[in-house]
């Protein structure tokens, strides 16, 4: 019963390579994300999406492309991929309605290396 | 604009001996704050989390954590640890006005557990 997951686990490819990382969630949210792990741990937010729709947008080289076919899923488009983009790869999603309270929940990561 | 600070990049502890993960964070507007631990290899999981009420919030695994607002500070602390807990532990803020906003990590806390 995985809440969010993700596929695949472990990428390795060359640079250059276009490559994709998909994100669903069975939680049944209406916002979805993903978030950059740096070698030094360090995560930050690359996309958020609402509905479908994109709210969220942090500096994110136009080579990543973020598309969102139904709530449930966000997947993440990698043209020509660069060695800096070797890192851990997380969905996360969370439910916003006003009033109550929003937690992130996170899949298990994908583990980029190009090489 | 907000920030996180995670004042032990590494914390080593004897088993059964207590720990405190240090965490402070600077924000304009108010926010909620988050514990999530990252086990070997695997992905972010929730630990606990304030959002408003009671400033001592628990998990069920025994970590507690307590929001001062007064010192914008919201360490975690366990009293006796176990081999178990050794994972990276992120302190994360989130702007309360803003649902769907995205969470700003600390740089994390490597806490590693020794027999």
């Amino acid at each position: 019963d995985t809440a969010v997951s993700q596929t695949p686990k472990y990428l390795v490819t060359q640079m250059g390579n276009d490559k994709s990382i998909k994100c669903e969630q069975n939680l049944g949210h209406d916002t979805m994300y993903w978030y950059k792990q740096d070698s030094k741990k360090f995560l930050k937010i690359m996309f958020s999406y609402n509905n479908k729709e994109l709210i969220i947008n942090e500096t994110v080289p136009n080579r990543f492309s973020p598309k969102s076919p139904d709530k449930a899923h966000l997947n993440l488009h990698i043209n020509s991929l660069e060695l800096g983009d070797s890192a851990v790869y997380f969905c996360a999603s969370s439910q916003i309605d006003r009033g109550l309270e929003e937690t992130q929940y996170f899949g298990p990561g994908t583990r980029l290396l190009v090489l | 604009a907000q920030s996180v600070t995670q004042l032990d990049s590494q914390v080593p502890v004897f088993e059964e001996a207590p720990v405190e993960l240090r965490c402070n964070y600077s924000s304009s507007v108010s926010v909620y704050l988050f514990w999530y631990v990252q086990y070997p290899n695997q992905g972010l999981q929730l630990l606990l989390k304030y959002l408003s009420g009671s400033t001592l919030v628990e998990s069920i695994n025994g970590f507690e954590a307590e929001f001062n607002k007064s010192q914008t500070s919201f360490h975690l602390r366990k009293p006796s640890v176990h081999i178990s807990d050794t994972a990276e532990y992120f302190c994360a803020v989130r702007d309360s006005y803003n649902q769907g906003g995205k969470l700003i990590f600390g740089q994390g806390t490597e806490l590693s557990v020794k027999p």
